[in-house]
């Protein structure tokens, strides 16, 4: 059973950088791609953007082009995704979600889930 | 960009059905996803691709794509399917979210 683990909570400034991790056991993430998803209060998902870390090639929404950066590290089954400049408009739960991929086909749901991890930002 | 259009709130009572209705245009050329999410939990596949249920999903859900609208069906309501349901498709290398309903059971 694949699980995704994720890293805690955390209170960050405005203008400064958060990094949110994801740790993949009961499967390797050659089989999967990670993407990341928000929830901001009173809004609905959203969707961030991914790696396919068997070809370690990021691709991110449009609306986060230049904030977000998402990295695999393959010797330890983690994804980690990082937004800069950070304003109170991110405030939200962040999840990572596993698309699973064979070879370089991947399907395009989300088949499971981290727990999330909260992040506020605030003066 | 794509957009799929939710209705904000469904209200269903206890033991009756539930649809829950994702627009978009054209949308029957694409593969529609069905999430659940509680209050305080992460969200669960429960439908892919239309109309395939996930291990472990009661056949009390269920789906269906025709021309501009994708269905999501929940039969024999129970307290336990309050929650917010989302759409979900891929488009142009981007995963796109409908905006979200909130199952209300009376």
């Amino acid at each position: 059973q694949v699980q995704l683990f994720q890293s805690g909570a955390e209170v960050k400034k405005p203008g400064s950088s958060m990094k949110v991790s994801c740790q993949v056991s009961g499967g390797t993430l050659s089989s999967s791609s990670i993407n990341w998803v928000r929830r901001a209060p009173g809004l609905g998902l959203e969707w961030m953007g991914g790696i396919v870390p068997f070809f370690n090639t990021p691709t991110y929404a449009q609306k986060f082009q230049g904030r977000v950066t998402i990295t695999a590290d393959k010797s330890t089954n983690t994804v980690y995704m990082e937004l800069s400049s950070l304003k109170s408009e991110d405030t939200a739960v962040y999840y990572c979600a596993r698309r699973y991929c064979s070879g370089d086909s991947c399907h395009y749901y989300f088949d499971f889930w981290g727990q999330g991890s909260q992040v506020i930002v605030s003066a | 960009s794509y957009e799929l259009t939710q209705p904000l709130s469904v209200s269903v009572a206890l033991g009756q059905t539930a649809s829950i209705a994702c627009g978009g245009h054209n949308i029957r050329s694409k593969n529609v996803h069905w999430y659940q999410q509680r209050p305080g939990q992460a969200p669960v596949l429960v439908i892919y691709r239309d109309a395939s249920r996930p291990s472990g999903i009661p056949e009390r859900f269920s789906g269906s794509n025709s021309e501009s609208t994708a269905t999501l069906t929940i039969s024999r309501v129970q307290v336990a399917d309050e929650a917010d349901y989302y759409c979900q498709v891929w488009d142009t290398g981007t995963a796109v979210f409908g905006g979200g309903t909130k199952l209300a059971v009376l």
